[in-house]
């Protein structure tokens, strides 16, 4: 089954300790990309990835890293969380919309992070 | 500035009528224009894509326009069933190549039994 994998599902953490979440995808996309949502302010794109060691900023990057070592991977490492990043965050994937007659996005069912 | 803007925070319809959802954008050129549906915990699922030289695109009840002039979609669900209660998002590709998307607020639709 095509999907996109994050784990953890809820995570509630406290100011200053590093996290990650992870986001699998197996369905061989060039494209990855990471998004937080927020009541009132929608999906804001954090960063995203082109391909393998190939990322970049999204609309809101402050306060995150991302890395893509295999095509597959796409983590998201909050090295100091601050109560401002309580979120509810996607992953998606997608194929470059040149090869492809959608160009949709392939989203993970979230992370839910609180931030104490 | 760049904004896309979805008319209706929440909208409520009768079981069998037909929703109309409303996405505008300013300071955009985008190639195509996609639509989303949500539903509460769960990510959005791609619905439907609409190309710029395309005027409507249909799937089963759903039907999408795309007015570049006026830098409007409109999203129709007809004969909407108590099912269609989600909300609803639209995107567009700033530079048309799949790289980083934009995404409206989104529309919480009710369908009434």
């Amino acid at each position: 089954e095509a999907q996109v994998t994050q784990n953890p599902r809820y995570l509630i953490t406290v100011t200053g300790k590093k996290l990650t979440v992870t986001c699998s995808q197996n369905m061989n996309h060039e494209y990855m990309s990471w998004y937080r949502q927020d009541p009132g302010l929608g999906l804001r794109q954090i960063y995203y990835s082109m391909n393998v060691e190939v990322t970049d900023k999204g609309d809101v990057p402050e306060g995150y890293k991302v890395s893509r070592k295999e095509k597959r991977n796409f983590p998201l490492i909050l090295e100091s969380p601050s109560p401002n990043q309580t979120s509810l965050y996607f992953c998606a994937s997608s194929s470059p919309s040149r090869q492809t007659n959608t160009g949709e996005l392939f989203f993970g069912e979230g992370s839910r992070l609180t931030v104490l | 500035s760049q904004k896309i803007e979805q008319n209706s925070e929440a909208l409520n319809i009768q079981e069998g009528k037909t929703a109309t959802l409303t996405c505008n954008y300013t300071n955009y050129s985008p190639a195509y224009l996609q639509w989303y549906r949500q539903d509460p915990g769960r990510g959005p699922v791609f619905l439907l894509l609409i190309r710029e030289n395309e005027k409507e695109k249909r799937k089963e009840r759903l039907k999408v326009t795309f007015d570049t002039t006026l830098k409007q979609s409109l999203f129709h669900i007809t004969a909407s069933q108590p099912a269609d209660s989600a909300t609803y998002l639209c995107a567009l590709d700033p530079n048309n190549y799949g790289q980083n998307f934009v995404f409206g607020p989104g529309t919480r639709l009710s369908v009434l039994p």
